[in-house]
């Protein structure tokens, strides 16, 4: 079935950096890769995903990336603001795992004014 | 609208009692899910239901049984709990369908409901 590795699982910015995180997966068969974002206490909430036809995709200061060939995906933050401290989660839905997500463990986010 | 919620927001258990997690949505969604979210793990998929009647196996099943009666409600029950399931719980629900767009029109998102904290002593 498919796995989602996730990396880092932390990373502290400054405020007006950028943020990258980095994700990926086995299945070449997967075709929708969604970006959730989870504030403290809170539910995941998407923020953006991407499917497979699309090596880029953008939403203001945030930016996914697509590699079929190499089966990895990008979250990019610019401007990075303190709100943007979140814990972030990838996920990959394949074929093989009958068409759910399969989430990554997690980056937590910390950006510092 | 509510979307999508869940009850009880938190719970504290003993070990080898029965317990049902309750969670409805209002947005007709045909899919709902359940997943665990434990430090370090992420969230891991532990039942699904495509649509109503029909249930499915997700990652991590054992110990937990769930229905799917109608749209609305997905409840799951822990039949005999144990501290190992000790966890943040949340609920889900998308409604895959084409849409008129491109990027291979089609959506999926999942919506999550607010989580119920269980603590099995």
């Amino acid at each position: 079935g498919e796995n989602v590795e996730q990396h880092p699982s932390t990373l502290s910015v400054q405020e007006g950096d950028s943020a990258v995180i980095k994700c990926t997966y086995s299945d070449s068969a997967s075709n929708y890769f969604p970006w959730y974002k989870q504030e403290l206490g809170k539910r995941p909430q998407l923020i953006i995903d991407i499917r497979s036809n699309v090596g880029e995709k953008k939403d203001q200061r945030i930016a996914v990336t697509l590699n079929k060939t190499a089966k990895h995906f990008s979250l990019h933050i610019t401007e990075t603001q303190p709100e943007d401290s979140a814990v972030y989660f990838c996920a990959a839905r394949g074929e093989g795992s009958q068409g759910n997500l399969i989430f990554g463990k997690g980056t937590k986010l910390s950006v510092k004014p | 609208i509510a979307g999508i919620t869940q009850a009880p927001t938190s719970q504290i258990l003993a070990a080898g009692r029965r317990m049902t997690l309750r969670c409805t949505q209002d947005m007709r969604h045909n899919a709902m899910y359940w997943y665990r979210q434990d430090l370090g793990l992420g969230l891991r998929l532990i039942h699904y239901s495509n649509t109503a009647g029909t249930t499915g196996k997700g990652e991590v099943p054992d110990g937990y049984s769930v229905s799917r009666a109608n749209t609305d409600d997905f409840p799951l029950t822990l039949a005999s709990a144990v501290p190992s399931q000790t966890s943040v719980y949340f609920c889900a629900s998308s409604d895959p369908h084409l849409t008129s767009g491109g990027d291979h029109g089609f959506t999926d998102t999942q919506y999550f409901g607010p989580g119920t904290r269980l603590t099995v002593l």
